[in-house]
């Protein structure tokens, strides 16, 4: 079975300074790794995710996340963040098979701060 | 990118009535969706998975003559939760599987039972 961690719940960040989310994972098998954000009361948009290849994924609005296999990691994070990224910020896995559920973090709470 | 749509956004029902959540795959087939529920300041946790054609799957602990899923045709899973109670009260959200195990999702649904 999988799991994943989300170490911190809550992050606060003045705006225009980077940030970073951290998201650990167990698995005993190879995973695909994704970052999702939520909006209050609306569903998830996905910013970002890993299948294979470069460590480094660029995602949307300007977020990023390292693969790091040895450290079975997947930090998001951005140089700068906007009082618009206020937002829940979920960690998610899924075995390499057709047809599974996503298993998520229990989420973190990103809030910026003016 | 591929669309899924689920009504309502939001519904407000008695105790003791029944709600209908509708999940539509606008532009692609899906013959799977997930139904997870999501409680306040916590993650998804999946519910049960609908398969076109066949009984809906539950996860453990999730009552199966509660929360009925029908999966009528390849754009349409429906969850219907039945009798509802206050303790029902919570987010529900769907989702359908893409080819590379990405997952499209609904934007969610607010119900509340007063």
């Amino acid at each position: 079975a999988q799991s994943v961690t989300q170490l911190d719940s809550q992050v606060p960040v003045f705006e225009e300074a980077p940030v970073e989310l951290r998201c650990n994972y167990s698995s005993s098998v190879s995973v695909y790794l994704f970052w999702y954000v939520q909006y209050p009361n609306q569903g998830l948009q996905l910013l970002l995710k890993y299948l294979s290849g470069s460590t480094l994924v660029k995602g949307i609005n300007g977020f990023e996340a390292e693969f790091n296999k040895s450290q079975t990691s997947f930090h998001l994070r951005k140089p700068s963040v906007h009082i618009s990224d206020t937002a829940e910020y979920f960690c998610a896995v899924s075995v390499f098979s057709g047809n599974t559920p996503l298993v998520f973090g229990k989420g973190t709470r990103l809030s910026v701060i003016a | 990118g591929a669309v899924v749509s689920q009504h309502p956004s939001w519904v407000i029902c008695k105790s003791g009535t029944s709600v209908k959540i509708e999940c539509r795959s606008l532009d692609f087939q899906a013959t799977t969706m997930f139904w997870y529920r999501q409680f306040p300041k916590q993650s998804l946790m999946l519910m049960a998975t609908s398969n076109e054609g066949s009984k809906a799957t539950y996860e453990q602990g999730v009552e199966k003559d509660k929360f009925l899923i029908n999966h009528a045709s390849l754009t349409l899973s429906t969850l219907t939760v039945t009798s509802a109670h206050p303790e029902d009260s919570s987010f529900y959200i769907c989702s359908a599987p893409g080819r590379v195990t990405e997952a499209f999702f609904g934007q969610g649904t607010r119900l509340t039972v007063v």
